[in-house]
């Protein structure tokens, strides 16, 4: 198994709503990644889990709040979120922090009314 | 000054021709390149890595990496209109904690 899954494809959250993203990888990797990416723009790293340890928070606001329950699976916890938040949310993971390919995910499409 | 420069284009490229994407980074320690292709709408997909100087070919594929003149590109040979997409130059640093650092991507147009 070689890929990275993301669940949902398409999220629509009021400004007041709990949602969560989930992402899942078999891959055995030990690197998970959560980036954002806007229209036309680059994807943005948000978070970065090695051994299940947050390792790195790019400064994100405290309305996203990331898990790792175990080394297979991230979630991203998502409360009073701002229309401008609406954004693609990619998953990705690599076989360690140091190792060099990350394979993405399909993404979340967020879209936030 | 942009840590890695892409032409934003649109690159527009004949059915059959040899396109040609080009991008230049700015941080001299970085050590691993790669180029993903992203289609409208969906995720970025890895195509090519390269650590070396030098050409990497995969396929249709060849990668040409120049450190010293700070230089990553990418050839499609027989470009197909199904290359059509953006491609995301990526560049990553020496050690264990450096992030993938992406370009702002080249759109490119195969016409038939």
């Amino acid at each position: 198994d070689t890929e990275v899954t993301q669940t949902p494809k398409h999220l629509v959250m009021g400004m007041t709503n709990k949602k969560s993203l989930k992402c899942e990888q078999h891959m055995g990797h030990r690197a998970m990644y959560w980036y954002k990416q806007k229209a036309k723009k680059p994807p943005e790293l948000m978070f970065v889990y090695s051994y299940e340890k947050l390792s790195i928070n790019e400064s994100v606001p405290s309305r996203f709040s990331p898990e790792c329950p175990n080394s297979s699976l991230l979630n991203l916890h998502l409360h009073a979120l701002q229309p401008e938040d609406s954004a693609l949310y990619l998953c990705a993971s690599s076989q360690v922090t140091g190792a060099n390919e990350q394979f993405f995910g399909p993404g979340t499409r967020l879209t936030v009314l | 000054q942009k840590e890695v420069e892409q032409n934003s284009g649109p690159l527009s490229v004949p059915e059959g021709a040899i396109a040609s994407l080009n991008c230049t980074y700015s941080d001299r320690g970085s050590q691993s390149f790669f180029w993903y292709r992203q289609y409208s709408g969906k995720s970025p997909e890895l195509i090519m890595s390269i650590y070396s100087n030098g050409d990497k070919e995969d396929g249709r594929f060849t990668a040409q990496l120049n450190k010293a003149s700070q230089y990553v590109s990418l050839l499609i040979r027989d470009s197909q209109p199904s290359d059509s997409a953006t491609y995301l130059c990526a560049v990553k640093g020496y050690s264990s904690a450096s992030k993938i650092i992406f370009g702002s991507g080249t759109r490119l147009s195969i016409r038939p």
